[in-house]
Order: C-alpha cells, then sequence, then structure tokens
C-alpha cells in the first residue's frame, strides 16, 4: 500500500499570516502530483498537477513545490486569508494507470 | 468549467435496500470516471475505475457484485450499492476526468444505511 503523508493534520492560523504544509510520498515510479482544495460542503478543487523535480506552481497567493527525488511537495499559502479554510489534498499518481492515491489532508483554519 | 454534479447529495435507507448514486458530467465529456469512499477520518480510497461502455475496473476489495457501475456514456457513471448494510454507511464522491488527466470531483453522498 503506497503511504502518503501530509502534515500538519491540521492547522489554525491569524488572518494575514503566512502558512506552508507537506506532502510526502515515496519517490520510486512517480508521474504526476496533484494539489486539491476541499472546502466544506462543496466539490474539491484542483490547485495543481505537478510533473517535474523542481516545479514551481502559483494561483494567486498559493504556491506549491515539487522534489520527485526525495519525495515530497510543499504547499504554500501567503497572507492566509478566512476563506482559504478548507482541506488541502495531495495525490500523486505512481503508475501509468494514473490513479490518484490520496494523503488524509491538512485541515487549515484561518481565523479573522 | 469543468463541473462534476452527483446525486442524491445524501440518503438514508433501511438495511437490505439498494441505493443508485449518479455522476455526471455537466459542461465536458468524461472519458473516465472514479468512484472514491472516504470513512471518518481517512483518505478519499479508490474504489473502481469505469470508461464509457466498458466494465468498470475495482481496486482489491471492493466487491463488484457489491458496488454495481455503470458508465452508459460520457457524461453519466452510476454506483448501485446492492442490499445496503449499515458497514456501508459512508460518504461516496465521484471524479471524472477529460483527456488532460485531470479529476475533476462531484460533491459527495453521504450514505447512511440503518
Amino acid at each position: 500500500i503506497l503511504n502518503v503523508e501530509q502534515s500538519p493534520q491540521s492547522l489554525h492560523v491569524q488572518e494575514g499570516d503566512s502558512t506552508n504544509f507537506t506532502c510526502s510520498f515515496p519517490s520510486s515510479n512517480f508521474y504526476a502530483l496533484h494539489w486539491y482544495r476541499w472546502e466544506t460542503a462543496k466539490s474539491p478543487e484542483a490547485l495543481f498537477v505537478m510533473t517535474l523535480n523542481g516545479d514551481e506552481k502559483k494561483k494567486g497567493r498559493i504556491s506549491a513545490t515539487l522534489n520527485t527525488k526525495e519525495g515530497y511537495s510543499y504547499l504554500y499559502i501567503k497572507g492566509s486569508q478566512p476563506e482559504d479554510s478548507a482541506t488541502y489534498l495531495c495525490a500523486p499518481v505512481v503508475d501509468s494507470s494514473y490513479k490518484l492515491i490520496f494523503g488524509s489532508g491538512t485541515r487549515l483554519l484561518v481565523r479573522p | 468549467g469543468a463541473v462534476v454534479s452527483q446525486h442524491p447529495s445524501r440518503v438514508i435507507c433501511k438495511s437490505g435496500t439498494s441505493v443508485k448514486i449518479e455522476c455526471r458530467s455537466l459542461d465536458f465529456q468524461a472519458t473516465t470516471m472514479f468512484w472514491y469512499r472516504q470513512f471518518p477520518k481517512q483518505s478519499l480510497m479508490l474504489m473502481a475505475t469505469s470508461n464509457e461502455g466498458s466494465k468498470a475496473t475495482y481496486e482489491q476489495g471492493v466487491e463488484k457484485d457489491k458496488f454495481l457501475i455503470n458508465h452508459a456514456s460520457l457524461t453519466l457513471s452510476t454506483l448501485t450499492v446492492t442490499s445496503a448494510h449499515p458497514e456501508d454507511s459512508s460518504f461516496y464522491i465521484c471524479s471524472a476526468s477529460d483527456e488532460q488527466e485531470t479529476q475533476y470531483f462531484g460533491p459527495g453522498t453521504r450514505l447512511l444505511v440503518l
């Protein structure tokens, strides 16, 4: 069973704080890494798809980096806002079937 | 774009009954649809992958006779939980993929079997 770990499990920050969290995955047979944002009562929203070692992607105040050799990705949020409150999921793809293997997520709560 | 709907959002049923959940891609044609299950405080676990017009591929440990998947068109897949029991109570969520390989998720269905 592929082990995908996300840390921390939950995070409470104040509005305006910058924050980051980690996704760790086995570095062998890497195809891609997906990040999703999942707000309560909504559908998970695709944030990034990353494929190359050293990739860095940015969407507004959110950015992500990828290290495929050591098997980790960081997600950064600059100047957190209450609307950033959600669970952030990562999911590596490790074979050609393109199945996503999800971590259990980091639950972020941004206090106004 | 890339909206996926799922219906119903919540269902309560008696033990022994069957429940059908629909997953629709509203503004794109989905070559592949996926069904996941999430138990409390656990991650999304893939149950099966289905391509339009062909039989679904089930993950290890998922009973294909219990979880019937039909993918009759490029915009609709259904999951039927047959003879549901309390241990089948869970959160079921589908996703649909276009040729770009990104999966777009529905909002999920919470099933409670009494």
